[in-house]
């Protein structure tokens, strides 16, 4: 099955500088790669994603970049502000939907 | 409240009883899946659903675990014979499937289970 590793698993930043979290998948069939962000006690949210035919994609601050030759995918957070702190996960997943997910980065953003 | 809800958010039970959970998609999404999370972790797929047709199952989902979608809509996650390596956040997510590329699940807010 696939395997989604995530590094690095805590992040702290001052306020106003950039974050980058990297991705590694394994099976080279997937094709589909959200990112989500949970704070503490409330349900993941999706705040990007990215699919095989794309190879960036940017929202406001948040940008994800993927290389599939080198199967590997990452999310950048720019200007950062206070309520980016969460926990960010990666995923990824092939034709058959189901997401299989990093373990999780905890960031924190310094005041 | 439009999004995925689920029901209840907190279960406390004893190691050997059983517990049932319910999860409730957002309307007309026709693909509903339960992941499991553990602290620290990612959510873990258990299973998921098309329409009423239970599609796929994890190798995690021992045979004290059966899900069940009967019309197609609410979704419900038994566990029998708790343990207390049971105790998780169990999550539900919804999608509506795309005819091409794969499709955006949206979380439920999940039943925290606690196995004393």
């Amino acid at each position: 099955g696939e395997n989604v590793e995530q590094h690095p698993s805590t992040l702290s930043v001052q306020e106003g500088d950039s974050a980058v979290i990297k991705c590694t998948y394994s099976d080279s069939a997937s094709n589909y790669f959200p990112w989500y962000k949970q704070e503490l006690g409330k349900r993941p949210q999706l705040i990007i994603d990215i699919r095989s035919n794309v190879g960036e994609k940017k929202d406001q601050r948040i940008a994800v970049t993927l290389n599939k030759t080198a199967k590997h995918f990452s999310l950048h957070i720019t200007e950062t502000q206070p309520e980016d702190s969460a926990v960010y996960f990666c995923a990824a997943s092939r034709h058959d939907y189901k997401l299989s997910f990093g373990a999780g980065t905890t960031v924190t953003v310094r005041a | 409240d439009t999004g995925v809800s689920q029901d209840p958010r907190h279960k406390i039970t004893k190691r050997g009883q059983n517990v049932t959970f319910r999860c409730d998609p957002i309307s007309e999404h026709n693909r509903l899946y339960w992941y499991r999370q553990t602290l620290g972790q990612g959510p873990e797929f258990l299973t998921y659903f098309q329409n009423e047709a239970q599609l796929e199952k994890s190798r995690l989902l021992s045979d004290r675990f059966s899900a069940e979608r009967p019309k197609g809509s609410f979704s419900t996650l038994e566990i029998q014979r708790t343990e207390q390596g049971d105790s998780a956040m169990y999550l539900c997510a919804s999608s509506r499937v795309e005819l091409a590329g794969a499709d955006t699940q949206y979380f439920g807010p999940g039943t925290r289970l606690t196995v004393l």
